[in-house]
């Protein structure tokens, strides 16, 4: 099957433009999740997808940083506007219970 | 939430060598996955295994879930098995929370 797709692969912004992300996940799995990893640590979730639904957003800086799922299928992450604390590597995952998840290739972004 | 921690941080090893690296999970889970990330940043599925052992070529691996740990097992280490790898678990509400890694470093 066809992997999680993820674009751009990298991204480098001034601080304060404003930046978006695109994930296709896996056909048929109704969750999507993006993460965010910063260098030299774990990914953190940041949204939850289930279908086109969010089932958790709690880490989601929502004064700068909003997701959405149109259809259920495809997401954008979105920064607005960014700050250099925001460089890290954006990953989108998708699973199907029983399976785990399966990641994306990621975006690294630069905020400079 | 569920903490995870891993052990040990760093591993340097010659090639041919084995290791083993350790993940303890706060929790009871309904999901453990041991990814390898490799330096190009991608998030590897190295395995789903909640409960019991499985074995994939040189790597295997075993979750004794009511002691709430897991271990991977890397034999005959290659150069190639370089990179960090991560547990990641959840306890039942759909969301993996990584460990902070193992960063591995396999010499010729």
């Amino acid at each position: 099957e066809a992997g999680v797709a993820q674009s751009p692969r990298y991204k480098i912004i001034e601080k304060r433009q404003s930046v978006a992300f695109w994930c296709n996940p896996i056909s048929g799995h109704a969750t999507l999740y993006w993460y965010q990893q910063i260098l030299g640590q774990g990914p953190k979730l940041l949204i939850q997808f289930q279908n086109n639904g969010v089932v958790d957003d709690s880490q989601l800086p929502k004064d700068r940083f909003s997701a959405e799922r149109l259809k259920g299928v495809d997401s954008t992450l979105k920064i607005q506007p960014a700050k250099l604390e925001d460089s890290a590597v954006y990953l989108c995952a998708s699973s199907r219970k029983g399976y785990g998840y399966t990641f994306g290739s990621g975006t690294r972004l630069t905020v400079v | 939430g569920i903490q995870v921690e891993q052990s040990p941080p760093d591993l340097i090893l010659q090639e041919g060598a084995n290791s083993t690296l350790r993940c303890n999970f706060s929790d009871s889970v309904n999901n453990l996955q041991w990814f390898h990330q490799n330096p190009w940043g991608q998030l590897i599925n190295l395995f789903y295994i909640p409960s019991g052992t499985k074995q994939n070529g040189r790597l295997s691996a075993t979750t004794v879930a009511t002691e709430r740990y897991s271990l991977l097992y890397i034999s005959s280490s290659q150069t190639t098995d370089s990179g960090v790898y991560f547990c990641a678990a959840d306890s039942g509400y759909s969301t993996l929370t990584f460990g902070k890694g193992t960063m591995l470093l396999v010499s010729p």
